[in-house]
């Protein structure tokens, strides 16, 4: 069974600082997604990294893919009041052919940036 | 990317009766998901629906208690049957944008039972 942790599960810090999310996961995969969820909001896809090396970045924030270490990182860097949300990682499972290609969340990381 | 119309968005429900939410897809795709997301919890894989199939249920998930339609490859429905409290969560569907290309999600229906 797939399994997907994240730490922190809560992080509060101030704008201006930076901070790095983590998201371990227990079984080979090749394909992991980064989500930002707005209280009373549904999902919104930040960003997909297919492959071991893989790096994204958009803005403040930056993800990477480790395959090996199945490790993913979500950086923040100076951080800003509009970052506040939970972020999710979820990781594909094999494709199959009844079911699809399933995802696996983490349990979040809620994120509040303070002035 | 595909875009999801989900509806209702949110409900008040009296225990003991169903509800059926909706989604609607704006082109064809293979698989739908439907989650749950419990109140302050992660989001947890209820079934995989694919059309013209019965839909595949993750473990603690059965059919009788969600049941889901998948009658083309743009609609699909779950409906909550026999609520009880425990059931007040979001909802929420999911398609694969394009293969491994990341998967889009519809707003949600926020269920409170009472």
């Amino acid at each position: 069974e797939l399994k997907v942790e994240q730490n922190p599960l809560f992080l509060s810090m101030q704008e201006g600082k930076n901070y790095t999310i983590y998201c371990n996961y227990s079984t080979t995969s090749d394909r992991l997604y980064w989500y930002r969820q707005d209280p009373g909001k549904s999902l919104e896809s930040l960003f997909v990294l297919l492959s071991n090396g893989a790096v994204k970045q958009e803005g403040r924030l930056m993800a990477s893919l480790d395959t090996k270490a199945r490790l993913s990182t979500l950086h923040i860097t100076a951080a800003v009041h509009d970052l506040s949300a939970t972020y999710f990682c979820a990781v594909a499972l094999p494709r199959m052919e009844t079911s699809g290609s399933r995802l696996t969340f983490g349990e979040g990381t809620q994120l509040t940036v303070n002035p | 990317s595909a875009v999801i119309s989900q509806k209702p968005s949110r409900d008040i429900c009296q225990r003991g009766t169903s509800l059926t939410i909706q989604c609607q897809v704006d082109s064809q795709v293979t698989m739908m998901f439907w989650y749950r997301q419990q109140p302050g919890q992660s989001l947890t894989l209820i079934a995989t629906a694919n059309q013209g199939s019965e839909a595949t249920y993750e473990s603690g998930f059965v059919i009788d208690k969600f049941p889901i339609s998948r009658p083309n490859l743009t609609f699909s429905t779950l409906t909550v049957s026999n609520m009880s409290p425990e059931d007040s969560s979001i909802y929420l569907c999911s398609v694969e944008a394009y293969r491994g290309r990341g998967y889009t999600f519809g707003s949600g229906t926020r269920l409170t039972v009472v």
